[in-house]
């Protein structure tokens, strides 16, 4: 069974730094694209950052709202994925989820860990 | 990259069919066959019930199923029941740059 946990979401103030945790079983890891996808509460759902395998040299993308403030890992041999977030901001509330990345899709979550950024 | 559109809420009786739409553009929806959809009930994590405009994962009833016109996809749940009630995103890859982009969500009500 494929399981996908995060952790790290807590309370911070804004321009301060977090850095959330996803490990990952019951599925290849290392082959595996990973992918962070955050919803603010009440609101739909955006992708922060996406990661490809180490045989595609671990290729990232980020969407324009955090290109340069947040940066997404692995760690393979700990079946980790991780997302560092710099310079938060108000807007960066809400939960984030970790996703495998399947045919254009998010095919496996986990429960999401809760981040909120306020003074 | 602007959000996909979708009705806001759309119900049916119990047994009935629902259909939601999502309607983008000619560089998401138009220019890929690559449109998803998620499940979403409250307090949960998504969960994927279409992919690839009209392929289901193992596991998802046959109840659910999708299609494409030009820039609009849309989801049709057949056969209502009270687990479906929840909300709906669709979603589409809108190329290497922009990667994916999501619907705006639908709420699914039982009458």
């Amino acid at each position: 069974e494929v399981q996908l946990v995060e952790s790290g979401g807590d309370l911070v103030k804004p321009g301060g730094s977090l850095r959330l945790s996803c490990v990952g079983s019951g599925f290849s890891f290392h082959n595996a694209w990973m992918i962070w996808v955050r919803q603010a509460p009440g609101k739909g759902l955006e992708w922060v950052g996406r990661i490809r395998s180490k045989v595609e040299a671990d290729r990232t993308y980020y969407p324009a709202p955090v290109k340069g403030r947040f940066t997404i890992s692995r760690d393979d041999s700990k079946s980790t994925l991780f997302l560092q977030m710099n310079n938060l901001k108000a807007e960066d509330t809400g939960f984030y989820f970790c996703a495998t990345e399947g045919s254009a899709s998010m095919n496996f979550w986990g429960r999401g860990t809760l981040v909120t950024v306020s003074s | 990259q602007s959000a996909l559109t979708q009705p806001p809420s759309a119900s049916g009786s119990p047994g009935q069919s629902v259909t939601i739409s999502c309607t983008g553009t000619n560089s998401d929806v138009g220019a890929y066959n690559y449109v998803a959809w998620y499940q979403q009930r409250p307090g949960n994590a998504p969960k994927l019930m279409i992919y690839d405009v009209t392929k289901r994962p193992s596991g998802v009833p046959d109840r659910f199923s999708g299609s494409k016109s030009g820039n609009t996809a849309s989801l049709t749940v057949s056969e209502l029941q009270a687990e479906d009630e929840a909300v709906y995103y669709c979603s589409s890859y809108a190329g290497e740059n922009s990667l994916y982009v999501f619907g705006t969500g639908t709420e699914v009500t039982l009458l």
